[in-house]
């Protein structure tokens, strides 16, 4: 069975801070891993995707990488801002099923 | 917009009652989930369906019932609400096998009191 793991579970940085995200998953036969950003009483808003095949993605200041084989991910958050505080989450699908399977998130603060 | 919109936003309810939220997604997208985040901010999966076909039943009380009238669309209905039932109810749509991953809805937040 699937588990995805996020630590530490909150983390709270001053402003202009590169910060690493990390999430780790049971089992490496995964079909992509995609990163969420979840603000307050909002929905999920996809940041990046990450095939099987792929080792990184890149947007704008955020740069997320895939190690399947290690079963770890990490979202690389360059020069943080006020406006990157939310919710990360990562999840993960199988290879034959589209089914999300979900970390438990870390909630990013930072501060001005 | 392009989106995956649902309603209603808020629902408070009581207990016993049965209600429904409702999902559409004009993205063109194969198949449409329901993810329940519960108090603690965990979200799981509930069902899906591709083309109109349910896919995954996670393990959830056949109080709730969903319903596919078309592959646009994704229906929830609560039968004899329960407190334990309280938490935000997502919808969310992809497209099966391509690069392109999910998208969500904003949510609808179900209280029962």
């Amino acid at each position: 069975k699937q588990e995805v793991t996020q630590i530490p579970a909150a983390l709270s940085v001053p402003e202009g801070e590169n910060l690493v995200l990390n999430c780790s998953f049971t089992d490496s036969a995964i079909y992509n891993l995609q990163w969420f950003r979840q603000d307050p009483g909002k929905g999920l808003t996809s940041l990046l995707l990450i095939q099987s095949s792929q080792r990184e993605q890149t947007s704008g200041r955020l740069n997320a990488s895939l190690d399947k084989s290690s079963g770890r991910s990490t979202l690389y958050i360059a020069a943080s801002q006020p406006g990157d505080s939310a919710t990360y989450l990562c999840a993960v699908t199988q290879g034959g099923s589209e089914k999300l399977v979900f970390g438990k998130g870390m909630k990013l603060t930072v501060n001005p | 917009d392009t989106a995956v919109s649902q309603t209603p936003k808020y629902l408070v309810t009581q207990m016993g009652n049965d209600k429904s939220i409702k999902c559409e997604q004009n993205l063109g997208h194969d198949t449409m989930y329901w993810y329940k985040q519960d108090s603690k901010k965990f979200l799981k999966i509930m069902f899906s369906y591709n083309n109109k076909e349910l896919i995954i039943n996670e393990t959830v009380p056949n109080r709730f019932s969903p319903k596919s009238p078309d592959k646009a669309h994704l229906n929830l209905h609560i039968n004899s609400l329960e407190l334990g039932d309280s938490a935000v109810y997502f919808c969310a749509s992809s497209q099966v096998f391509t690069v392109y991953g999910y998208t969500f809805g904003s949510g609808t937040r179900l209280t029962v009191v």
